[in-house]
Parts: C-alpha cells; sequence; structure tokens
C-alpha cells in the first residue's frame, strides 16, 4: 500500500516559520490533507485537497503539494500550535485512506 | 453545531467482542460517508473502516477484515462497530469522523469532523 513518511518531530522558535513535510511516491499527484491533534484531544483538519483551509483555520496555516513531498507551513507560529500532525492522502490501489506516520512540533 | 459522539469503550479480555456507538447531530447523516479511525496509546493515526452514505459500500482496513463489521442506521443518527475477536494490538481510541470527498478527481475522502473517541482496552 501506498506509504507516506513524516519526520518525528520539527522544532521551531515562536514567531518563526515550521515546515512539516510529507513524503510519498509521486505525492504531487495526489490530493493531501493535514491534521493538528493537540494533546488528550481529537484530529482537527487545517488544510484540505492540497491548499484549502477549513472555515476558522488560521490564515497561517498553508500547505503546497509538488512532485514527492507535500508541504504544510505554519507562518508566525506560537505556543498553542504546539501539537502532532499528520498528513493523509488516498490510496487508489487499495481504495482507502492513508496516514503518514505523525511529526510532533514543538514550539522552543 | 456539527457533533459526533462515541460510547462503548470498554475494558475487554482477548477474543472478547464490543459494540462501539457513535452519535451524530448537526448535519443530515444520511448523506454523509462516515468512518472509524483508531489511535493506539503513543501512536499515530490509523484508518479502521467507512461506510457510505446508504451502507451500500463498506471497506475495511486489511487487519480488521472478518474481525470488525461497521453498520449505520440513518434513522438515529448513529453509525456502529461491532468488533469480534479482539486482540491486544486493537486497543485503542476510536474515533468516528465524517468523510467529505475531495475536489480532485480521484481524491478520495478527507475527514473535516471528528468526535472525541471512546477507549478500548483489551487486556486479561
Amino acid at each position: 500500500s501506498y506509504v507516506l513518511t513524516q519526520p518525528p518531530s520539527v522544532s521551531v522558535a515562536p514567531g518563526q516559520t515550521a515546515r512539516i513535510t510529507c513524503g510519498g511516491n509521486n505525492i504531487g499527484t495526489k490530493s493531501v490533507h493535514w491534521y493538528q491533534q493537540k494533546p488528550g484531544q481529537a484530529p482537527v483538519l487545517v488544510v484540505y485537497d492540497d491548499t484549502a483551509r477549513p472555515s476558522g483555520i488560521p490564515e497561517r496555516f498553508s500547505g503546497s503539494n509538488s512532485g514527492n513531498t507535500a508541504t504544510l507551513t505554519i507562518s508566525r507560529v506560537e505556543a498553542g500550535d504546539e501539537a502532532d500532525f499528520y498528513c493523509q492522502v488516498w490510496d487508489n490501489s487499495s481504495d482507502h485512506p492513508v496516514f503518514g506516520g505523525g511529526t510532533k512540533l514543538t514550539v522552543l | 453545531e456539527v457533533q459526533l459522539v462515541e460510547s462503548g469503550g470498554v475494558l475487554v479480555k482477548p477474543g472478547g467482542s464490543l459494540r462501539l456507538s457513535c452519535a451524530v447531530s448537526g448535519f443530515t447523516f444520511s448523506s454523509y460517508t462516515m468512518n472509524w479511525v483508531r489511535q493506539a496509546p503513543g501512536k499515530g493515526l490509523e484508518w479502521v473502516s467507512s461506510i457510505s452514505s446508504s451502507s451500500s459500500y463498506i471497506n475495511y482496513a486489511d487487519s480488521m477484515k472478518g474481525r470488525f463489521t461497521i453498520s449505520r442506521d440513518n434513522a438515529k443518527n448513529s453509525l456502529y462497530l461491532q468488533m469480534n475477536s479482539l486482540r491486544a494490538e486493537d486497543t485503542a481510541v476510536y474515533y468516528c469522523a465524517r468523510g467529505l470527498e475531495s475536489g480532485y478527481d480521484g481524491g478520495g475522502e478527507y475527514f473535516d469532523y471528528w468526535g472525541q473517541g471512546t477507549l478500548v482496552t483489551v487486556s486479561s
């Protein structure tokens, strides 16, 4: 089945820009979605269809997708952004969704 | 306001069975595909199963096929997961999540609303 690879952790200082990657074979041909999960809480959709933001998600969250890498970018990082982030695509060969392993964002 | 509320998670012995429920409100339940996604303690998200709006299409992750059964009752705005032959590795928080079709052809689905989850512990 399709494999998504995320770095286990990313650290960034407040006010800086965090970039969380999601690697997959020709992922640029797929639609990528991103979820934020804070400790003890359910996941929240923050980006869908590579670049779109659901209502209520700050513009600081943006996505891109090309080649073998999709990226979630968080600008002007705040302490409250600290969370685990997961990418997700649809695996057409198995006809079901696939999640990346998750990336823990630490705000220094 | 969209709400998804899971229930039914308990401590169960290996080989046992359990039925999870997800009560939904705030949207037209019968119009959406619904899913179960689980998360083992300290681990990542794992999709479990999906069911189409009319129950005509059902899909399972390979490790759950033959043991888990997803169903829904559109009259009761409820989603269910019958779990049999439970194993220690099934220990997880189980979330129900609403599926939404990607805007891209062949893009499949993503999950725009999630419940708070219910904890299933399989242990002797």
